[in-house]
């Protein structure tokens, strides 16, 4: 059982929009930056999204990210069948004193 | 261009340590603000933060392992390792190493923007 909870998988169809959400509490993501990752089969996964809305260097404007209180979401603009990875949100819990992470969400693209 | 590369065996067996050594190239592992981190993942499940070093040495670990795990830096190398004690099954995973960094002046803004290959290391006799 993952602190930050996402959808275990979505799907949605090319050039379409799909949102991804990340559920937590006051000690993670209602007091701390969020941040998303990408993992591609076989690889180590990829900083997405820092500080809850920013776009590393190189990362393409079709991902963003927003946060409200406790939750946070990504979403994911023009959808390609590239973009089929599984998505992990990440926060601070000052309660724990550690990284937690979401449970990952599989995007399928169909 | 930073790159961060694990090492060690892939094969532990049950109540032994598992070790591993994350090389840091590109760029000094005592320069600028950064924590380095483990984290690992089970085949098909999410990932799990292990535990991070600062440069300074103060060391961060997740909970439910630490009262398993010794994250250390060696400087002189640029290397940073893991050490994780009393090894079980369920301790197979892939294990990443990553370099946390602050954005400064932001509260809370960390994030882990280099990673390794990941290395998997199996528990069985």
């Amino acid at each position: 059982q993952s602190v930050l909870t996402q959808p275990p998988s979505v799907s949605e169809a090319p050039r379409q929009r799909v949102t991804i959400s990340c559920s937590g509490s006051s000690s993670n993501i209602g007091n701390n930056a969020v941040n998303w990752y990408q993992q591609l089969p076989g690889k180590a996964p990829k900083l997405l999204i820092y500080y809850d809305d920013l776009l590393p260097s190189g990362v393409s404007d079709r991902f963003s990210g927003s946060k409200s209180g406790t939750s946070a979401s990504l979403a994911i603009s023009g959808l390609q069948s590239e973009d089929e990875a599984d998505y992990y949100c990440a926060a601070w819990d000052d309660r724990l004193n550690g990284w937690v992470f979401g449970g990952g969400t599989k995007l399928t693209v169909l | 261009q930073v790159q961060l590369q694990e090492s060690g065996p892939g094969l532990v067996k049950p109540s032994q340590t598992l070790s591993l050594t994350c090389t840091v190239s590109g760029g000094s592992i005592s320069s600028g603000s950064y924590y380095w981190s483990w984290i690992r993942q089970p085949a098909g499940k999410g990932l799990e933060w292990i535990g991070r070093i600062y440069t300074s040495g103060s060391t961060n670990y997740n909970p439910s392992l630490k009262s398993r795990v010794t994250i250390s830096v060696d400087t002189s190398k640029n290397q940073f390792s893991l050490k994780l004690s009393s090894v079980t099954a369920a301790d197979t995973a892939v294990y990443y190493c990553a370099r946390e960094s602050i954005l400064t002046g932001y509260h809370g803004a960390y994030y882990f923007d280099y990673w390794g290959q990941g290395t998997l290391v199996t528990v069985s006799s």
